[in-house]
């Protein structure tokens, strides 16, 4: 089992332009979570998808921040029109619902 | 929504101590209170949780704690190491497969 899968590991993307973070959860969990972590803070709790579901997004940035994770491959993490402010590690993590989710090894996030 | 609040948010023991982390939470429908532990650069790796129908949780050096009338529930680390210097990060939420709340992180430092 290879744990959950994040890339990339690190993204440079200059300020207005897309940024896209991938995430394969664990095998045979179909829950999947984005987290946001600045530097020397704590996790932040963005979004919770199931297999083509959103089920909780309380935590995403109304705007520009999108989320989705699709019947067939990764979850992906979309921000258009990145600033400075959304330079970040994101985390994205799984479970099966009967146990603890498990991270992946993040993506660290640097807008220019 | 859910408040955690962490305490303290830096500790600093000799190896071989005790150390003890603190939580409180605010949702009196939380069941669920993982701990993670975050190396420098590293993914958050659970290291033990335990659901509001029990009061204490031991795994080998590691024990939680829950105090549900409270609110409020520990990690204690004992016979502490030097690889055991890390951030600690305590979580609330309602069951294992919902979004966790985390607190802001306790920084551990064993100094040998």
């Amino acid at each position: 089992n290879a744990g959950v899968m994040q890339n990339p590991r690190h993204l440079v993307r200059r300020r207005g332009q897309e940024a896209r973070l991938r995430c394969s959860p664990m095998k045979g969990h179909s829950h999947v979570y984005w987290y946001r972590q600045l530097p020397e803070e704590g996790l932040k709790f963005m979004v919770y998808l199931q297999k083509e579901n959103i089920i909780d997004e309380s935590g995403m940035p109304k705007e520009r921040f999108s989320a989705e994770f699709p019947k067939e491959g990764p979850s992906i993490l979309r921000i258009q029109q990145v600033v400075r402010g959304d330079s970040a590690a994101y985390f994205c993590a799984s479970s099966s619902g009967d146990h603890g989710a498990f991270f992946g090894q993040g993506t660290r996030l640097t807008v220019v | 929504g859910e408040n955690v609040e962490q305490h303290p948010s830096t500790l600093s023991v000799q190896e071989g101590d005790s150390a003890v982390i603190k939580c409180t939470y605010s949702d009196s429908a939380s069941n669920y209170f993982p701990w993670y532990k975050q190396e420098l650069g590293k993914r958050p790796q659970l290291i033990i949780d335990i659901r509001s129908n029990v009061g204490e949780k031991k795994d080998q050096r590691i024990a939680v704690t829950l105090n549900k009338t409270a609110k409020h529930f520990s990690l204690h680390i004992t016979e502490t190491q030097p690889e055991d210097s890390a951030v600690y990060f305590c979580a609330a939420s309602r069951d294992s497969g919902y979004a966790l709340n985390f607190g802001k992180g306790t920084s551990l430092l064993v100094t040998p």
